[in-house]
């Protein structure tokens, strides 16, 4: 079974401009959540998605949104850059809210810069 | 305010011996403790994971204790390998809500 995929893997983008960063989850999991890492920070939840909803959220800015496709799939979306949004995002996805596991598996992130 | 604290923050251990990390919380709503393995431009692997209503988990060299009442919870890693030399994260899941607060990390380096 193939893992989490995410896209891109890179990303370079100036202070004020807007990013959106794509994830497909393991085939079956209908649940994605949305981690940033940092050094300073280390690993913060973002929001979690199932079925389309947004079930959780994080403590981030409004400038942070995502959304949940019906195939599972989901996408992030940063607008109005700053330098602090520079950082790995991870995105987890898991089967729970169908069969009561807690298990995430990670995707390997985007690292993104903000210059 | 920092929900899972963990320590330390880097660990030298020589091979074949035992590495053991440290993860403290205070949210009782928390219900399921997993550890994650990240090595440099990866993400974070699931290596194993404890519910509360046990005390102990092996699974081959990792075993994971868990202690309810002090609210700590550690990794073990018996006969340490060059290999295992990653950053280790633990982390707890919020009861109702499919998300992981995490532990700041540890930094282990295996010697040869």
């Amino acid at each position: 079974k193939a893992g989490v995929t995410q896209t891109p893997r890179y990303l370079i983008k100036t202070r004020g401009q807007q990013v959106t960063l794509s994830c497909s989850p393991i085939s079956g999991h209908r649940s994605v959540s949305w981690y940033q890492q940092t050094p300073g920070q280390g690993l913060q939840f973002l929001f979690e998605y199932f079925s389309e909803t947004q079930r959780n959220k994080g403590n981030f800015p409004g400038r942070f949104s995502g959304r949940q496709f019906s195939n599972s799939r989901s996408e992030m979306n940063v607008s109005t850059l700053e330098l602090g949004d520079s950082a790995l995002y991870l995105c987890a996805s898991s089967l729970w809210g169908t069969s009561g596991t807690n298990e995430q598996f990670f995707g390997p992130g985007t690292r993104l810069t903000v210059l | 305010q920092q929900q899972v604290k963990q320590s330390p923050q880097s660990l030298i251990v020589q091979k074949g011996g035992i590495s053991i990390i440290n993860c403290a919380y205070e949210n009782t709503a928390f219900d399921y403790f997993p550890w994650y393995q990240q090595f440099p431009g990866k993400g974070p692997a699931l290596l194993i994971a404890i519910r509360p209503d046990v005390s102990e988990k092996k699974e081959g060299r990792f075993t994971i204790s868990f202690n309810k009442s002090a609210k700590q919870f550690s990794l073990h890693i018996m006969d340490s390998q060059p290999g295992d030399s990653a950053t280790y994260f633990c982390a707890a899941h919020t009861q109702g809500a499919q998300k992981l607060v995490f532990g700041q990390g540890t930094r282990l380096t295996i010697n040869p």
